[in-house]
């Protein structure tokens, strides 16, 4: 089993649609949870932080889900330049190292 | 941009051939980390450095080593070279004083023949 799971898509949406991407993972022990966003054959770039009261950046709601492991990404009112792969990391202290663990990315297509 | 660089952008090498590749971190960082992007995947850790010691490893074999300087720059080095080391390697910068955001360069895409 993966340590981070993602569902591959890819989604294809129509400009101004609502889209939402799950994440489960398995360690209990993740210390800090995030989303990051890559543009094709470009560096993975952090979106936002997730934390468990939720948050909240413009167009884009993350939530964690402790209990279940559990991480959700909202984006509303999809524009064209969100076309990407979101991935779905967690942070791990091993020893005294952060070890960040990807998922394996959902590739988004916002569609004119 | 994340003030991180690295070099070359891209690679080819065949199989068996050493590479070594640059990372050069953002002002004021003091940990390094790589990470190695096949395609269609996410990525994966291989080591982390801290004031010039490896304290993290991921699932990689020894032929991965690495080097940090004392100005914070780094090295990755790959033995042996096999095909499916075919990636995008990508190193991450972090301060101490933000030990949970990680700035990422460009990556180097490197290709085994």
């Amino acid at each position: 089993r993966k340590e981070v799971e993602q569902d591959p898509g890819p989604f294809n949406v129509p400009e101004g649609a609502t889209v939402a991407f799950n994440c489960t993972y398995s360690n209990s022990a993740s210390q800090s949870f995030f989303w990051y966003r890559q543009d094709c054959r470009k560096e993975p770039k952090l979106l936002m932080s997730v934390y468990s009261s939720g948050n909240e950046d413009g167009r884009f709601t993350a939530q964690l889900n402790r209990a279940s492991q559990y991480i959700s990404l909202l984006i509303r009112d999809s524009k064209l330049s969100d076309s990407a792969t979101y991935l779905c990391v967690v942070n791990l202290l091993s020893g005294s190292a952060r070890q960040l663990t990807f998922g394996s990315g959902t590739q988004l297509t916002v569609l004119p | 941009e994340t003030g991180v660089t690295q070099s070359p952008t891209h690679l080819i090498k065949t199989r068996g051939q050493q590479v070594t590749l640059r990372c050069s971190s953002q002002s004021g960082h003091n940990t390094v980390s790589w990470y190695q992007q096949a395609l269609g995947q996410g990525p994966q850790f291989i080591f982390q450095y801290y004031r010039e010691e490896e304290n993290g490893r991921g699932n990689f074999p020894p032929r991965f080593s690495g080097l940090q300087f004392p100005n914070y720059s780094s090295e990755l080095n790959v033995n042996a070279l096999e095909l499916d080391d075919s990636a995008l390697y990508l190193c991450a910068s972090r301060s101490g004083l933000q030990p949970d955001t990680q700035y990422f360069g460009p990556g180097t895409r490197l290709t085994v023949l």
